[in-house]
């Protein structure tokens, strides 16, 4: 069974703080792997996607990956009280016919 | 465009009724997906459609029936659903099974 983890939180992050938040997995086959946000009674909304070892950048928002760990993180500049929600990590192998695999989530809340 | 359409927004409906979701994208993805969320829980994956056949049914109970009638529709029916039932269904769709899923806006469903 593939896992994903992430701490389920609330993480708390002061305005314009680096909020960083965590996701491991089991499968060292995985290949892809993607950060979706998450606002409350909303559907998810894919942020990052990540495919190679290091770091993407895609304006305050940078994803890293180290394969060899097994982790990814995502990490969000210049925190907004916008970015308050629950961000949730979902990764997948490039072979066979699986889809995500979803971790349970982190709720962040940004503190004005 | 990344858009998937979901109707309706949101629906109430007694034990006894018959009703259905609906899903729609027109980016050519040939994989969609059902999923159920609970509040304060990530997305459960209840269904999997590859090129129009179900590929993937997480045992699901038989009062929840999916469709998809085409490539770009995606039907759920309901029938003799219980409360605990009340969630929100999210339908999704990627380019194939292992891509990455954009996520509709959601069902909002509430079973009395």
């Amino acid at each position: 069974q593939k896992e994903v983890e992430q701490n389920s939180g609330p993480l708390s992050v002061p305005e314009g703080a680096i909020a960083s938040l965590n996701c491991t997995y089991s499968d060292r086959g995985s290949q892809s792997f993607f950060w979706y946000r998450q606002y409350s009674g909303k559907s998810p909304e894919l942020i990052m996607s990540i495919y190679s070892n290091g770091d993407k950048e895609d304006g305050r928002f940078t994803a890293q990956l180290n394969k060899a760990s097994q982790y990814v993180s995502l990490l969000i500049r210049d925190s907004q009280p916008s970015d308050s929600a629950t961000y949730l990590c979902a990764v997948t192998e490039n072979s066979g016919n699986t889809p995500l695999v979803f971790g349970k989530g982190t709720r962040l809340s940004v503190i004005a | 465009d990344t858009e998937v359409t979901q109707t309706p927004k949101h629906l109430v409906m007694g034990m006894t009724n018959k009703k259905s979701l609906k899903c729609e994208q027109h980016m050519g993805h040939r994989a969609m997906y059902w999923y159920k969320q609970k509040a304060k829980k990530p997305p459960e994956l209840m269904f999997v459609y590859s090129y129009e056949k179900l590929s993937i049914n997480e045992s699901v109970p038989s009062r929840f029936s999916p469709e998809c009638p085409n490539s770009s529709l995606l039907n759920l029916h309901l029938h003799a659903l219980q409360p605990e039932d009340s969630a929100l269904y999210l339908c999704a769709s990627s380019l194939w099974v292992q891509e990455t899923q954009y996520f509709g806006p959601g069902t909002r469903l509430l079973v009395l």
